[in-house]
């Protein structure tokens, strides 16, 4: 079973700009993955930021974006609130199968 | 406005049954596929089963597998989750996730549902 990786945790200044990477231990990440990315606020319940690897849902803030970037998907954020300090999820397909990763801590500190 | 209440967790033996339902609102219930996504204390998200919107088609993580059925109920707006031979490892927050597809050919998720907490201990 393919394993979609994430960094741990990562630190962003209030206003900064911070890239989240997901990774697949299959190899090289592709819009055939149609990736999906997530946030879950402490506490709260997840909700789906980025699908099908950079389009927005109507209610993600526009400071977000994805991307595939050096063989992995992308999610950026650009001018971090303190309401951004939240796990991120991705997702990958495999054939069918959706796979999340570990998810990625972030601060805005 | 989007609803999804899920329904049903709560407190069960090793080895023991429990079938959550999720009563789903505010979009039409049959033209989209459905998912359970689960959420162990302070871990990750897992996708665990999917239904397409006519409920012919599943998928099980292997981790569920022959221990786990999906199903629904298009004329009740009701998707729900029979499990049985319940262990430790299934202790859960359980998620209901509206699909933006009808077919679970590849995984599609937008509206997530507050969840509803399994816990399997004696």
């Amino acid at each position: 079973q393919a394993v979609v990786t994430q960094e741990p945790s990562l630190t962003v200044s209030p206003g900064g700009t911070v890239t989240l990477t997901c990774g697949s231990t299959t190899g090289a990440v592709t819009s055939g993955h149609y990736p999906y990315w997530f946030q879950q606020n402490p506490g709260q319940t997840p909700r789906t930021l980025i699908y099908d690897t950079s389009r927005k849902q109507s209610w993600t803030p526009a400071r977000f974006s994805g991307s595939l970037l050096g063989g992995k998907a992308a999610l950026t954020l650009s001018g971090a609130q303190p309401e951004d300090e939240a796990e991120y999820y991705c997702l990958l397909s495999y054939s069918g199968a959706g796979v999340f990763g570990g998810g990625t801590k972030l601060t805005v500190l | 406005e989007v609803e999804l209440l899920e329904s049903g967790g709560g407190l069960v033996q090793p080895g023991g049954s429990l079938r959550l339902s999720c009563s789903a609102s505010g979009f039409t219930f049959s033209s989209y596929a459905m998912h359970w996504v689960r959420q162990a204390p302070g871990k990750g998200l897992e996708s665990v089963s999917s239904i397409s919107s006519n409920g012919v088609r599943t998928y099980y993580a292997d981790s569920v597998k022959d221990r786990f059925t999906i199903s629904r109920d298009n004329s009740k707006n009701t998707l729900y989750l029979q499990m049985s031979s319940l262990r430790g490892e299934d202790t859960a927050v359980f998620y209901c996730v509206k699909a933006t597809r009808s077919d679970i050919s590849r995984p599609s998720f937008d509206y997530w549902g507050q969840g509803t907490l399994v816990t399997v201990s004696s």
